[in-house]
């Protein structure tokens, strides 16, 4: 079945440094990729997606792009804030109202 | 700005009781979801509901588990007997008809903690 993989954390940065977190997926056809976040205490909040190899999804400094090639979908920002700390999701939908299947998350830690 | 919303925030009870979560998903939104998140563990898809019926169950949704849309608006998972494992943060979320790549929105949450 469809799966995802990203990098086991956490991950502990100082601010202003360069990020990448890991993804990685397993799907028959062609699947939606997305990452979401969660701040402490705080429910799943959509951080950017991509529908279609080669699309680029992008918010908030964040950006990730759809490798059909590698089966990737790696998260980077280029100067990380304190604010960003959080666990981030990786995430696959398959097909129309099918549900999300997530990889375990990754936890940011980021320090001045 | 539209949004799900999940009552109550934090739910504690014993092993044993039967608890009912709750979730207003958007109002427009069709197809309509349950995750559940151990603590520090990944979000697992627990079911998924289309049409005033289950579309997709996961393992882990089974005979203790239910779902139901009693009226227009709420969206209900039920636990029937809990057990000490079923302590866990339960996420609704919600998608509007429009396709694989549409984002789904997640409520806050509901912290179930069973003693």
């Amino acid at each position: 079945g469809d799966s995802v993989t990203q990098m086991e954390g956490p991950v502990t940065l100082s601010e202003e440094a360069f990020l990448t977190i890991n993804c990685t997926y397993t799907a028959t056809g062609y699947p939606s990729l997305f990452w979401y976040v969660q701040y402490p205490g705080e429910g799943l909040q959509l951080l950017l997606k991509a529908t279609k190899a080669d699309d680029k999804g992008s918010n908030k400094g964040f950006e990730a792009t759809y490798r059909k090639e590698t089966t990737s979908f790696h998260l980077e920002k280029g100067s990380v804030q304190v604010s960003d700390s959080a666990v981030y999701f990786c995430a696959l939908r398959g097909q129309a109202g099918t549900a999300l299947i997530f990889g375990k998350g990754t936890t940011l830690s980021v320090s001045s | 700005e539209p949004e799900v919303t999940q009552t109550p925030s934090h739910q504690v009870t014993q092993m044993g009781q039967e608890v009912i979560l709750r979730c207003v998903p958007i109002s427009n939104h069709l197809y309509f979801y349950w995750y559940r998140q151990i603590l520090g563990q990944k979000v697992e898809f627990l079911v998924s509901f289309y049409n005033n019926e289950i579309s997709e169950k996961s393992e882990i949704f089974d005979d203790q588990f239910s779902v139901e849309r009693p009226d227009g608006s709420n969206f209900t998972l039920k636990i029937r007997s809990t057990k000490l494992e079923d302590s866990a943060m339960y996420f609704c979320a919600s998608v509007p008809i429009g396709g694989g790549n549409t984002e789904a929105f997640f409520g806050q949450g509901t912290r179930l903690t069973v003693v």
